[in-house]
């Protein structure tokens, strides 16, 4: 079984340029969820989707941070414009269902200069 | 809300003994889940070991083990015969099951040493 994916690995922007990642989760999730792992620090939980409705965005920064699941599948984030503090490592994660074991790709590497 | 505090910031372990890693939570929730994640070096995070808090029976999974204490609200890890390659940072995490909303602690850096 193939899984969660993620594009691409690494970024290196200038502040106030914009910048996309992309996840395709695991087939059949359902849920899908964005986390920005900050150095030294714990993920934390920017949206959350259930097929292409977000159930938890009350920690994305929206007037920077954007995200949509078109179709309940792929899912892409985005940052415009981007801060020096945006730089951190940026995780997808998918579940069956809210409840069910999360599996994490292998995240996207920002650097902001 | 939900808060996860893990109070190691880094441990270690000789290879072959035994290390507990601790974990406190708090939530409103009266169902919910607990993780422990492992993250190896520029590696993917993956599941360790998960309980459902209305199970009181300790979840085990070949070497790793939790002591899980409800009305303390303390998750600990215990990894057993310690290996090189348990090396990594781990991650407590807890889930409600209403919405499925997950909160990280900010990690425990585990080394073994030969």
């Amino acid at each position: 079984e193939a899984g969660v994916a993620q594009s691409p690995r690494y970024k290196i922007i200038e502040k106030r340029q914009s910048v996309a990642f992309w996840c395709n989760p695991i087939s059949g999730h359902a849920t899908l969820y964005w986390y920005q792992q900050i150095l030294g620090q714990g993920p934390k939980l920017l949206i959350q989707f259930q097929n292409n409705g977000v159930v938890d965005d009350s920690q994305l920064p929206k007037d920077r941070f954007s995200a949509e699941r078109l179709k309940g599948v792929d899912s892409t984030l985005k940052i415009q414009p981007a801060k020096l503090e945006d730089s951190a490592v940026y995780l997808c994660a998918s579940s069956l269902d809210p409840p069910g074991t999360q599996y994490f790709g292998p995240g996207t590497r920002l650097l902001v200069l | 809300a939900q808060t996860v505090t893990q109070s190691q910031p880094e441990m270690s372990v000789q290879e072959a003994e035994t290390v507990t890693l601790s974990c406190t939570y708090d939530t409103s929730e009266s169902d919910y889940y607990l993780f422990w994640y492992k993250q190896p070096p520029s590696r993917q995070m993956i599941l360790v070991i998960r309980q459902e808090a209305y199970k009181q029976q300790n979840a085990t999974e070949n070497r790793f083990s939790v002591n899980f204490q409800k009305a303390a609200k303390s998750f600990s890890l215990k990894i057993s015969d310690s290996q090189l390659g348990d090396a990594a940072m781990y991650f407590c995490a807890l889930r409600g099951t209403n919405a499925g909303k997950s909160t990280f602690g900010d990690g425990t850096t585990l080394t073994v040493k030969p």
